[in-house]
């Protein structure tokens, strides 16, 4: 089955770290791009972060630039997003998704989501 | 960074009704990358459309895409009671790869 997972999710209080894993099976991982999007409660899709399949090309949006680093290990087809310095604004639902071609392109494949909440 | 301007909000019609939605973008999107996605409550987005106008695998046809430059329109023919749903479009030609605010599609 052609499927990513996400994992790490979770209670944490503001400004404690999370590390986030987006695991990729059935499918090629090491070729294509991957982001992350996270949807707050009730709200709109909000993309974070790309990454090319060779890590050399990297983007972020503003809201967690500097906060927020993603990786990957191809050799394990995953996928990371390092969480610092959370905000209560930063819970939300978690998903990573890969590019339907090798490139630059629209995401087809979706993880489930993780729910991360950040309180005290 | 592209703001992408979705309307209207909610469109509320019919079964087998045409559906239109719109999607205008600050500045124009590069390449005309833009894409259509539909979401479900507790689901995870599904990609409709690319490149503004290519379905994507296994979506029906009544779904079409349409638009360059800065103005783009999903276009559902005859809606089907499974596309009541949250729609949204996403630039992907320069970074931030930005959303828009979404459309809900709700049965009248």
């Amino acid at each position: 089955e052609v499927q990513l997972v996400e994992s790490g999710g979770g209670l944490v209080q503001p400004g404690g770290s999370l590390r986030l894993s987006c695991e990729a099976s059935g499918l090629i991982f090491s070729g294509y791009g991957m982001i992350w999007v996270r949807q707050a409660p009730g709200k709109g899709l909000e993309w974070l972060s790309y990454i090319t399949s060779s890590s050399n090309t990297i983007y972020y949006a503003d809201s967690v630039k500097g906060r927020f680093t993603i990786s990957r290990d191809n050799a394990k087809s995953s996928l990371y997003l390092q969480m610092n310095s959370l905000r209560d604004e930063d819970t939300a639902v978690y998903y990573c998704a890969r590019t339907r071609i090798t490139g630059r392109d629209a995401f087809d494949i979706w993880g489930q989501g993780t729910m991360v909440t950040v309180s005290s | 960074e592209i703001v992408l301007t979705q309307s209207p909000g909610t469109l509320s019609l019919s079964p087998g009704e045409r559906a239109t939605l719109s999607c205008r973008a600050s500045q124009s999107v590069s390449n005309n990358y833009l894409a259509w996605y539909q979401q479900k409550p507790g689901q995870a987005p599904r990609l409709l459309i690319y490149g503004a106008s290519s379905r994507a695998t296994g979506i029906p046809d009544r779904f079409s895409g349409s638009g360059s430059g800065t103005d783009f329109t999903l276009t559902i023919s005859r809606l089907e009671p499974e596309d009541f749903a949250v729609y949204y479009c996403q630039q992907y030609g320069s970074s931030p790869f930005t959303f828009g605010g979404g459309t809900k599609v709700e049965i009248k």
